[in-house]
C-alpha cells in the first residue's frame, strides 16, 4: 500500500542546474499538487492538476513546470535552480478537489 | 499577506492535560478549515475539519471550534499524549467552498507532550 511516492528523498543541486522531483500515486486520485515548506511559512501551493492532461498554477508557480500525462505520475520540473528554492517538496493527491489530501513524505532539496 | 496565522510556534504540555492549538485567519470566504499533523521526515496528514456552518467538531481525542466573529479557530487535543508530538498545521480552502486540493496553510504549530 503504497500511496503518495516521492523520489528523491534528498537532492543537491548547483545554481542554473534542471532537476525532474518525481511523485505518483497508486490510488487512481484524479487530483495532485506540489507544495513547499519553508522555515516559518507553513506549506505554499506551487501547481496542481485536477486529472490527467489539466494542470494550473498555484500560489508559487515561478520557476517550476508541470505535466501530468497519467492519471499516476505528477512529475515537478526545476529548469533552472536558484538558491530561493531550496526547500522541502511535498506531493499530494485526493480523489478529487474536495477531499483532504494525501501528503508524500517529501524531498528535502538544497542550491547551493 | 498571510491568510491564516498560527501565532504560537510551539506548545509544551504534559501527558494527560489538554493540548490547545490556536489558528486565526483573515478571509471571511472561508468555508471550510483543516487540521493537519506533521511528524519529522513525513508528510502531512489530515486530521480534523471544520465546516463554518458549525461552531464545533468532535472525532475521539480531538475537537476543532469555531468562532467566525472572532475569525478564530482551535483544535482541543484531550488527554495529550506523548505521540501527539508534531507540528500541527491549519488550513482553508483558497478558494472558498470545499477546494481542499487548494489550500492556504498557517505557519505550524510544533507541540510536544512531556511523559
Amino acid at each position: 500500500n503504497a500511496g503518495v511516492t516521492q523520489t528523491p528523498k534528498f537532492q543537491v543541486l548547483k545554481t542554473g542546474q534542471s532537476m525532474t522531483l518525481q511523485c505518483a500515486q497508486d490510488m487512481n486520485h484524479e487530483y495532485m499538487s506540489w507544495y513547499r515548506q519553508d522555515p516559518g511559512m507553513g506549506l505554499r501551493l506551487i501547481h496542481y492538476s485536477v486529472g490527467a492532461g489539466i494542470t494550473d498554477q498555484g500560489e508559487v508557480p515561478n520557476g517550476y513546470n508541470v505535466s501530468r500525462s497519467t492519471t499516476e505520475d505528477f512529475p515537478l520540473r526545476l529548469l533552472s535552480a536558484a538558491p530561493s528554492q531550496t526547500s522541502v517538496y511535498f506531493c499530494a493527491s485526493s480523489r478529487d478537489i474536495d477531499q483532504p489530501q494525501h501528503f508524500g513524505d517529501g524531498t528535502r532539496l538544497s542550491i547551493l | 499577506d498571510q491568510q491564516v496565522k498560527q501565532n504560537s510556534p510551539s506548545l509544551s504540555v504534559q501527558e494527560g492535560r489538554i493540548s490547545i492549538l490556536n489558528c486565526d485567519y483573515t478571509n471571511s470566504m472561508f468555508d471550510y478549515f483543516l487540521w493537519y499533523k506533521k511528524y519529522p521526515a513525513e508528510g502531512p496528514t489530515f486530521l480534523i475539519s471544520i465546516s463554518s456552518i458549525k461552531d464545533k467538531n468532535e472525532d475521539g481525542r480531538f475537537t476543532v471550534f469555531l468562532n467566525k466573529s472572532a475569525k478564530h479557530l482551535s483544535l482541543h487535543i484531550v488527554p495529550s499524549q506523548p505521540g501527539d508530538s508534531a507540528v500541527y498545521f491549519c488550513a482553508a480552502p483558497n478558494a472558498g467552498g470545499t477546494s481542499y486540493g487548494k489550500l492556504t496553510f498557517g505557519q505550524g504549530t510544533i507541540l510536544t507532550v512531556h511523559p
